[in-house]
């Protein structure tokens, strides 16, 4: 099955700095590339996603980049803000869709003033 | 809409008690996922549902864990008998159009077994 490592576990960063996220999978035929982000006490809530035929995909400070080749994607938040702080998800499908997510283990962001 | 609704949103039982999680998807929706979250494992999904019918339930850890859907607004996920080790929060998701958009989470359920 699926298997997806991502990294770091925690992450302190300036605000007004830029965090980047990764993570990697083993499934060649994962397709489906969504971000979660998941503030302390509450759900996880979509924040991006990226499919397997585009490379790139923004947001406004929000970028999602995808190596197929070599079975990574990344995360990137641009001019962090405090309410960035939370644990981020990454996930992998391999049906294209939202159905069996296999999810990173979270990497805790926090922005400091 | 108010979104996918869970209750009760913490239980704490006695182990050995049989405990049942509930989950309202999004009207409209018509997939619906249960997964688990804990420190050691992250999120993991136990099962799914398709159109009301279980499509994947490999991620079910034991013969303890049921899930149902006897509707399509409605999902129970049931443990009997309920052990230490299934203390964890539970979510339920639901996207629509077969799980083309994204899967949004109910407020999950704080699961402690004593």
């Amino acid at each position: 099955g699926e298997n997806v490592e991502q990294h770091p576990s925690t992450l302190s960063v300036q605000e007004g700095d830029s965090a980047v996220i990764k993570c990697t999978y083993s499934d060649s035929a994962s397709n489906y590339f969504p971000w979660y982000k998941q503030e302390l006490g509450k759900r996880p809530q979509l924040i991006i996603d990226i499919r397997s035929n585009v490379g790139e995909k923004k947001d406004q400070r929000i970028a999602v980049t995808l190596n197929k080749t070599a079975k990574h994607f990344s995360l990137h938040i641009t001019e962090t803000q405090p309410e960035d702080s939370a644990v981020y998800f990454c996930a992998a499908s391999s049906t294209g869709t939202a159905s069996k997510l296999t999810f990173g283990t979270g990497t805790r962001l926090q922005v400091t003033l | 809409d108010a979104g996918v609704i869970q209750s009760p949103r913490h239980e704490v039982t006695e182990m050995g008690q049989e405990v049942t999680l509930r989950c309202k998807p999004i009207s409209g929706h018509n997939s619906l996922f249960w997964y688990r979250q804990t420190m050691m494992r992250g999120l993991e999904l136990l099962i799914y549902f398709n159109n009301n019918v279980p499509i994947d339930d490999s991620g079910m850890p034991e013969d303890r864990f049921s899930a149902k859907m006897p509707n399509a607004s409605f999902s129970t996920l049931k443990i009997q008998p309920s052990e230490p080790r299934d203390s964890a929060v539970y979510f339920c998701a639901s996207s629509d159009r077969v799980g083309r958009t994204e899967a949004f989470f109910g407020q999950g359920t704080r699961l402690t077994v004593v």
